[in-house]
């Protein structure tokens, strides 16, 4: 089984400055992948970033990065100088990758608001 | 750049009625998934499909629910008979079936039942 936790559901920021959004994660699985999403007010899911379990460095993706402990179970993503449009709610997922299945499982969310 | 498609973009039916909810995935992905979001919660899986057939379904996808592949693009979602607890935005999602692969979303269906 796998939990997905994010504990802020909602954050402020102000623009051009950076903010990290926490994501702590439980599995038995010994290899899994985390995700980062972004859905705008609009409703779509947007893929953000990826990062694997056996990765030895963190993932970055332009202003978004993935603050990865493993020891500590945690996920966070990191969006630097943040911009208007990066209000959205902000989902974490994750879901083993040697078993086969391929359901992602999701956290409750945080939702971003970014200050002019 | 590719993108999954989905129709309509809100449905409302009443309850007790079949609905069938449309995606066509990204062209040279091999599975295909369908996740919905009551209001407010969070996204929750229900059911992958690979070479034509289910690979993977969660609890909520009881005998309610069946998907389909009918033909070389689209991929449906068709709930029986619906229930007030069905409203909610599903979305598919489609992957190339790398061993880490990201899923792409569509842009979601907002069922109502009334």
């Amino acid at each position: 089984a796998q939990k997905i936790t994010q504990t802020q559901p909602g954050m402020f920021v102000q623009e051009k400055e950076a903010v990290t959004l926490d994501c702590t994660y439980d599995t038995s699985d010994p290899s899994y992948g985390l995700f980062w999403y972004k859905q705008p007010s609009s409703g779509e899911m947007i893929f953000l970033i990826y990062q694997g379990s056996y990765d030895q460095q963190n993932a970055t993706e332009g202003r978004y990065s993935l603050n990865f402990q493993k020891a500590r179970k945690s996920a966070n993503l990191v969006i630097s100088a943040s911009q208007l449009g990066d209000s959205a709610m902000y989902f974490c997922a994750m879901r083993g990758l040697d078993t086969g299945r391929r359901a992602l499982t999701f956290g409750s969310g945080t939702r971003l608001q970014v200050q002019p | 750049e590719p993108e999954v498609t989905q129709t309509p973009s809100h449905q409302v039916t009443q309850m007790g009625q079949e609905v069938i909810l449309r995606c066509v995935p990204i062209s040279n992905h091999l599975y295909f998934y369908w996740y919905r979001q009551i209001l407010g919660q969070k996204v929750e899986f229900l059911v992958s499909f690979y070479n034509n057939e289910i690979s993977e379904k969660s609890e909520i996808f009881d005998d309610q629910f069946s998907v389909e592949r009918p033909d070389g693009s689209n991929f449906t979602l068709k709930i029986r008979s619906t229930k007030l607890e069905d409203s909610a935005m599903y979305f598919c999602a489609s992957s190339e079936g790398r061993s880490y692969d990201e899923q792409f979303f569509g842009p979601g269906t907002r069922l109502t039942v009334l």
